[in-house]
């Protein structure tokens, strides 16, 4: 079965402080596909980034950058000079292309607080 | 382009009464979800739909729930009676094809908020 884990429930920072939130995936699927959503308080779902298990490079967008590792069934995402702007809820999620397709999984979520 | 629309972003209801949800997914999306977001159990999915067909059911909690998709451009997810238990933030998301879906591509629209009392 597919599972998703953010054990950070709850992180707080200083605007400008680096910050990175943690994902942890299970799945039998060879070919998968890894998400990252933001949720900022007015409750909407923003998609953020989606990576396939056969691509491990990581990625940077702006303030953004995603690290992949199938050693360790990991996908964490950190923010480079957090800002306000920034706090919101954070999900990883998983879609396993074959067993489950269509149904992605969804972790808890991080709730990020970045203070002025 | 306009995303995924649903209605009503605040729903307020008495234990018993019978809720409807709506949605309208992206013109031209052949799936359609709806999930369920509470504090207890995060995001859930409850059902998905292909070309209108409802494919799988199985997060659906129990006969209260249920779930239509008349046409192409609107479904509904409706829930009689309404229990306190209920109380949760409901979104639809649609996904363009086969592709989309099973590498989890999805459009949320911005969810349908219900308080049961």
């Amino acid at each position: 079965a597919q599972k998703v884990t953010q054990a950070q429930t709850e992180i707080s920072v200083v605007e400008k402080e680096d910050v990175t939130l943690d994902c942890v995936y299970e799945t039998r699927d060879t070919t998968y596909y890894l998400f990252w959503y933001k949720q900022p308080p007015s409750g909407e779902l923003v998609f953020l980034i989606r990576r396939n298990s056969f691509d491990e490079q990581n990625e940077i967008s702006g303030r953004y950058s995603w690290n992949f590792q199938k050693s360790t069934s990991s996908f964490n995402f950190t923010i480079t000079a957090s800002q306000v702007v920034d706090s919101a809820v954070y999900f990883c999620a998983l879609s396993e292309a074959v067993t489950n397709a269509g149904k992605s999984t969804f972790g808890d979520g991080t709730t990020l607080t970045v203070k002025p | 382009d306009a995303g995924v629309i649903q209605s009503p972003r605040h729903e307020v209801t008495e234990m018993g009464q019978e809720v409807t949800l709506r949605c309208k997914p992206i013109s031209g999306h052949d799936y359609l979800f709806w999930y369920r977001q509470t504090m207890m159990r995060g995001l859930e999915l409850l059902i998905y739909f292909n070309n209108n067909v409802p494919i799988d059911d199985s997060g659906m909690p129990e006969d209260r729930f249920s779930a239509k998709m008349p046409n192409a451009s609107f479904s509904t997810l409706k829930i009689q009676p309404s229990e306190p238990r209920d109380s949760a933030v409901y979104f639809c998301a649609s996904s363009p094809d086969e592709w989309g879906a099973a590498t989890g591509e999805l459009f949320f629209g911005e969810g349908s908020r219900l308080t049961v009392l």
